[in-house]
C-alpha cells in the first residue's frame, strides 16, 4: 500500500526565513506528487504539480522537488511571510488519478 | 470558470436521515472524486469516477454512494447517516491522465457535514 508521510506536523518560522517542507513515500513508481495550501476551514489550494518526469517546479517564491530514488519531495519556500501560514500538504498519484494524502505540516510564521 | 463547486458548505442531519452532497465543474475534466478529511487522518477517497457513466470505490466507501451521468456533475449520497461519517467532504477534478504522468488535480471549498 503506498504511503505519503509529512514530518514534522507543525513547524514555527520567523518571518524572511527560507523553510523546507519534507514529504515522504513509500512507491517510486509515482505518476506526479501535488502540493497543496489549506487555510484554516477552507478547501485545498493547488500549489504545484511535479509529473515522475521533471525533478523540479517553480512557481513565484515555491519550489517544490522529487526524488523518486529516495522517494522525497520537498517544498521550499523563500523569504516567508506571515501570510505563508497555513498547512501544506503533499498527495502522490501511483499510476493513476487517486491521490494518497499526507496528513500535512501546519506552518506558523512568526512576525 | 467557476471551477469546481460544492453545496451545500454546512449541514446537520440526525442520525439515520439520508442526503445529497452536490458537486459540479465546469472545466470538462473526465476525473472526478470524493474525499473526506478527518483530523489526524488526512484526506481519503471515498469514490471516483473517470468519466460519465464510470465510477469505482476508494479507500473508504462504505455508506456512500454515487452516480456519474454528466460529465459536469458528481452527486455524493449518504444512504443512512451515521455519527461516523462526520467529516469535512471535498469534491476534486482533473483531465483523465490516459497513462500520461497526470495532470492537476483542483478541489472544491468542502462541506462540513456534522451528524448527531
Amino acid at each position: 500500500k503506498q504511503e505519503v508521510t509529512q514530518i514534522p506536523a507543525a513547524l514555527s518560522v520567523p518571518e524572511g526565513e527560507n523553510l523546507v517542507l519534507n514529504c515522504s513515500f513509500t512507491d517510486s513508481a509515482i505518476y506526479n506528487l501535488q502540493w497543496f495550501r489549506q487555510d484554516p476551514g477552507k478547501g485545498l489550494t493547488s500549489l504545484l504539480l511535479i509529473q515522475s518526469s521533471q525533478r523540479e517546479q517553480t512557481s513565484g517564491r515555491l519550489n517544490a522537488s522529487l526524488d523518486k530514488s529516495s522517494g522525497r519531495s520537498t517544498l521550499y519556500i523563500a523569504a516567508s511571510q506571515p501570510g505563508d501560514s497555513a498547512t501544506y500538504l503533499c498527495a502522490g498519484s501511483f499510476g493513476n488519478e487517486k491521490l494518497t494524502f499526507g496528513t500535512g505540516t501546519r506552518l506558523t510564521i512568526i512576525p | 470558470n467557476a471551477g469546481v463547486t460544492q453545496t451545500p458548505k454546512f449541514q446537520v442531519l440526525k442520525t439515520g436521515q439520508s442526503m445529497t452532497l452536490q458537486c459540479a465543474q465546469d472545466m470538462n475534466h473526465e476525473y472526478m472524486s470524493w474525499y473526506r478529511q478527518d483530523p489526524g487522518m488526512g484526506l481519503r477517497l471515498i469514490h471516483y469516477s473517470v468519466g460519465a457513466g464510470i465510477t469505482d470505490q476508494g479507500e473508504v466507501p462504505n455508506g456512500y454512494n454515487v452516480s456519474r451521468s454528466t460529465t459536469e456533475d458528481f452527486p455524493l449520497r449518504l444512504l443512512s447517516a451515521a455519527p461516523s461519517q462526520t467529516s469535512v467532504y471535498f469534491c476534486a477534478s482533473s483531465y483523465s491522465s490516459q497513462g500520461y504522468e497526470g495532470y492537476e488535480q483542483y478541489f472544491g471549498p468542502g462541506t462540513r457535514l456534522t451528524v448527531t
